[in-house]
C-alpha cells in the first residue's frame, strides 16, 4: 500500500509566521505534489515536483515555496503566513512510470490568526 | 483549458439504490480517469482508474468510459449509508502529463 504521511493534521499559525509543511511518501514516487483545498473551490495545485531539486509552478504558487531535497519528503513553505492562507493543504505523489494516478496524505487543516 | 466538469449535488439516494455520478472532459486527448470518494474533513481516496472505453468493476462500483461523448460515470450499487462523500472525478491529459485536472466533486448523501 502507498503511504503518503504529512507532518501535522492541524496546526495553528500567526500572522507573518513562516510555516513548513512536510510529506514523506514511502513508495519511490518521483512526483510530488501540493494542493490546497477550500470549500467551493475544489483541489487547486500549489506546486510539484518530478525528480528531486526539481519543481514547478502550480495554478497558485504565490505565497509558496517549496523544497525537495530527498525523493521521499517534499515541503511546503509558507514565507509569512497570511489569514487567506487558512486552508487544506494535501499532498500526494504518483508514480512516473504508471497512469499516474495520485495517492493523497492524510491533510493538514491550516489556520492562520 | 483542460476542464473537468461535474454535478455539484448534493445527490440524494435511498440506501440500496443505484447511485449514478457524472463527470464530463474538455481534452479529447484524455487517457486515464480516475475516482476519488472523499470523506467531510479527509483527504481524498482512489477508488477507481478506468483507461479504455466501456465498464470497469469492482465490487459495488462500476466506472463507465466514453472518450467519444467524453463523459466518465460512477455507479454505486445497492448504496449505503457510509457511502455518503464527496466524489472526485479526475482526468490525466495526452502526451504523458502526469498532472491531472480534478472536477470540484459531486456530494453524495445516501439515506436510510
Amino acid at each position: 500500500d502507498v503511504k503518503v504521511t504529512q507532518s501535522s493534521r492541524y496546526l495553528v499559525k500567526r500572522t507573518g509566521e513562516k510555516v513548513f509543511l512536510e510529506c514523506v511518501q514511502d513508495m519511490d514516487h518521483e512526483n510530488m505534489f501540493w494542493y490546497r483545498q477550500d470549500p467551493g473551490l475544489g483541489l487547486r495545485l500549489i506546486y510539484f515536483s518530478y525528480d528531486v531539486k526539481m519543481k514547478e509552478k502550480g495554478d497558485i504558487p504565490e505565497g509558496y515555496s517549496v523544497s525537495r531535497e530527498k525523493k521521499e519528503r517534499f515541503s511546503l513553505i509558507l514565507e509569512s503566513a497570511s489569514t487567506n492562507q487558512t486552508s487544506m493543504y494535501l499532498c500526494a505523489s504518483s508514480f512516473q512510470g504508471g497512469a499516474y494516478e495520485q495517492y493523497f496524505g492524510p491533510g493538514t487543516r491550516l489556520t492562520v490568526t | 483549458q483542460k476542464e473537468v466538469e461535474q454535478n455539484s449535488g448534493p445527490l440524494s439516494v435511498p440506501e440500496g439504490a443505484i447511485a449514478s455520478l457524472n463527470c464530463t472532459y474538455s481534452d479529447r486527448g484524455s487517457q486515464s480517469f480516475f475516482w476519488y470518494r472523499q470523506y467531510s474533513g479527509k483527504s481524498p481516496e482512489l477508488i477507481m482508474s478506468i483507461y479504455s472505453n466501456g465498464d470497469k468493476e469492482d465490487g459495488r462500483f462500476t466506472a463507465q468510459l466514453n472518450k467519444a461523448s467524453q463523459y466518465v460515470s460512477l455507479l454505486i450499487r445497492d448504496s449505503q449509508p457510509s457511502d455518503s462523500a464527496t466524489y472526485l472525478c479526475a482526468v490525466n491529459g495526452f502526451g504523458g502529463s502526469y498532472i491531472p485536472t480534478f472536477g470540484r466533486g459531486t456530494s453524495l448523501i445516501v439515506h436510510p
